[in-house]
């Protein structure tokens, strides 16, 4: 069975900058988790889909981010424009059921570089 | 405060050495609980849940207690390939996941 793939694998970009960012999740997968990791801090909770509906975007840091899962299968997240502070690893996760409080499975992430 | 909070170590341990990490939470009211190990520059793998009443899995052994809001992982009879950075998560009950910092093991010949 594939994994949760993320592309690009890395990005780098000047700020002001527009990035998209793609997840796929494990084929199945209702739920689907983005995450991010800042260079010295801890994998920080961005937004929960449930299908295609945002079930909790509360870790989102500001309306500079932008997340989308039409059809409840891949998810993409754009940041525009970038800045300096975006930088980190981008994980995405998923699982199975509805209840959203099994096993996360992650993605290999996208290490954003924004200079 | 921290959400979750781990010792960072780094912890350097020989061959066959029991070692063992604590994990504190905030949240009293928090429902599930997870070890995940991270390989340098790899994803976070599910290690294993925690469950209140302990649980092992050969070698690796978590153990909860809701009373002093702490989780432990103890590994046994380390080996080289258990050189990781092992992360403590919590759910909480709006389903949100957080994560420590993670402790950093190194397992020397």
């Amino acid at each position: 069975e594939a994994g949760v793939t993320q592309f690009p694998s890395h990005s780098v970009i000047e700020k002001g900058q527009t990035v998209t960012l793609r997840c796929d999740p494990i084929s199945g997968h209702d739920n689907l988790y983005w995450y991010r990791r800042v260079m010295g801090k801890e994998i920080k909770f961005l937004l929960h889909f449930v299908k295609e509906s945002k079930q909790d975007e509360s870790g989102m840091p500001n309306n500079r981010f932008l997340a989308e899962r039409t059809g409840g299968t891949y998810s993409t997240l754009k940041v525009q424009p970038a800045e300096l502070e975006d930088s980190g690893v981008y994980f995405c996760a998923s699982s199975p059921g509805l209840g959203g409080g099994e096993t996360q499975y992650f993605g290999p992430g996208t290490r954003l570089l924004v200079l | 405060r921290k959400e979750v909070e781990q010792d960072p170590g780094p912890f350097n341990v020989p061959e066959g050495a029991t070692v063992a990490f604590n994990c504190t939470y905030s949240n009293s009211a928090s429902q599930s609980f997870f070890w995940y190990r991270q390989d340098c520059r790899k994803e976070p793998k599910l290690l294993m849940s925690v469950y209140s009443s302990g649980n092992e899995d050969g070698r690796f052994t978590a153990q909860l207690n809701r009373a002093s809001q702490y989780i432990s992982l103890l590994i046994r009879d380390s080996k080289l390939s258990d050189s990781a950075t092992y992360l403590c998560v919590v759910r909480d009950t709006g389903n949100q996941f957080y994560f420590g910092t993670g402790t950093s093991l190194t397992v020397i010949p």
